[in-house]
């Protein structure tokens, strides 16, 4: 069965700092989505990672994908508050785009 | 363009009552579909997956059924609502080739009292 891990669960970062989010993942796949979701609302997409060693950027966020170490990470430069929201990573667990989640990170960014 | 509509935005509903949650797809032909809950504001679970009409895979056991009546409706449903069925449930729909991300819905937030 495939485990999809995120940590921290919970970042609360002052605006200007860098960090960076977590993403473990239990069996070999090399596709994985990053989301964002506002509090009440949907997700969106933010990146997809298709192969190892796959960097993905958009603004202050940056994906990446090791997938020998079944690793992911979305580090965040320079926060500001707008990027505050709740982060998922979701691993495709065959080929069907059926993708597993992880917790989710709740990133708040303080003034 | 492509978009997803699902309804209702938010429902409450007594214990034992039915449901019916609806989603359609526009602007694209055979699409993969899914139904995903969201417990408590957290992580999401995979219900319902489909690849065509009438082709359902349920990933848990539970309360729930989905059908697909339609190449772009996609339709959850139950008999009888269980308080531990509310929570925030997201339509979402993919093209059906590999490495394509899901696009959501807005989902629909149903509460069982």
């Amino acid at each position: 069965e495939l485990k999809v891990e995120q940590n921290p669960l919970f970042l609360s970062m002052q605006e200007g700092k860098n960090y960076t989010i977590y993403c473990n993942y239990s069996t070999t796949s090399d596709r994985l989505y990053w989301y964002r979701q506002d509090p009440g609302k949907s997700l969106e997409s933010l990146f997809v990672l298709l192969s190892n060693g796959a960097v993905k950027q958009e603004g202050r966020l940056m994906a990446s994908l090791d997938t020998k170490a079944r690793l992911s990470t979305l580090h965040i430069t320079a926060a500001v508050h707008d990027l505050s929201a709740t982060y998922f990573c979701a691993v495709d667990m065959e080929y069907g785009n059926k993708l597993v989640f992880g917790a989710g990170t709740i990133l708040r960014v303080k003034s | 363009s492509q978009t997803i509509h699902q309804w209702p935005a938010t429902l409450v509903q007594p214990v034992g009552s039915p449901l019916s949650l609806e989603c359609t797809v526009e602007g694209t032909s055979n699409p993969n579909l899914y139904w995903y809950r969201q417990a408590a504001g957290r992580g999401l679970q995979l219900l319902f997956y489909s690849v065509g009409i009438g082709q359902i895979s349920s990933e848990v056991p539970q309360n729930l059924s989905a059908s697909r009546p339609q190449d772009r409706q996609f339709i959850l449903s139950s008999k009888k609502l269980l308080l531990s069925d509310s929570g925030f449930y997201l339509c979402a729909w993919s093209v059906q080739t590999a490495n394509s991300p899901l696009h959501f819905g807005n989902g629909t937030r149903l509460t069982v009292t």
